[in-house]
């Protein structure tokens, strides 16, 4: 079964940075592009940013390009987002996100549950 | 940039009718790259169906995808109780789109 679980989530203020990080488990890690979604509170889903299965390739949202970071660890089995210069606006829940193949175009076949990022002061 | 419109906003529905979403992109796109998700309150998304018709793995056959060029449409046949949630569409080619999402709430 595929899991994955999302950590790092926070208040932080604004200007602020944060990683989060994504430990996934039940199917072979490095064969799957992985993503990045959000969700403003009350509001509808946000791609943020892409990778493909190596690390080679990465796609972020014009939103966020410049100021957020996807990466991967293959050896642990982690995908992270490094997130910098915090506004109100990247307050969200922030779910991890399987591909279903190794790079794009790839469909979301399976989600965590998401960490919840609040940028506030 | 490819825009999803989703209608109507809010469908108000009883168990056991049939549900009917739109999903309408600002150009014509590959049907093989349209998805459908489902959003239950306080949790995630889930996939329903990928490539515009082909349902996801444990997805039960009352939901239904179809469509092609800018207009696209799931369909649950008859409404469960389980079925009353968000759904939201997404182009999953280059600009991994996401439609603002369909409520179907219970009538």
């Amino acid at each position: 079964e595929v899991q994955l679980l999302e950590s790092g989530g926070d208040l932080v203020q604004p200007g602020g940075s944060l990683r989060l990080s994504c430990a996934a488990s039940g199917f072979t890690f490095n064969s799957y592009a992985m993503s990045w979604v959000r969700q403003a509170p009350g509001r509808g889903l946000d791609w943020v940013s892409s990778i493909t299965d190596d690390g080679g390739d990465t796609w972020h949202a014009d939103s966020v390009k410049g100021h957020f970071t996807i990466s991967r660890d293959n050896s642990k089995n982690t995908l992270y987002l490094q997130m910098g210069s915090l506004t109100a606006a990247d307050t969200a829940i922030y779910y991890c996100v399987k591909g279903n193949t190794r790079s794009r175009p790839y469909y979301f076949d399976s989600w965590g549950q998401g960490a919840l990022v609040t940028v506030s002061s | 940039e490819i825009v999803l419109t989703q209608s109507p906003g809010t469908l108000s529905l009883s168990p056991g009718e049939r549900a009917t979403l739109s999903c309408r992109a600002s150009q014509s796109v590959s049907s093989s790259y349209l998805a459908w998700y489902q959003q239950k309150p306080g949790q995630a998304p889930r996939l329903l169906i990928y490539g515009a018709s082909s349902r996801a793995a444990g997805i039960p056959d009352r939901f239904s995808g179809s469509g092609s060029g800018t207009d696209f449409t799931l369909t649950i046949s008859r409404l469960e109780p389980e079925d009353f949630a968000v759904y939201y569409c997404q182009h999953y080619g280059d600009s991994r789109t996401f439609g603002q999402g369909t409520k179907v709430e219970i009538k």
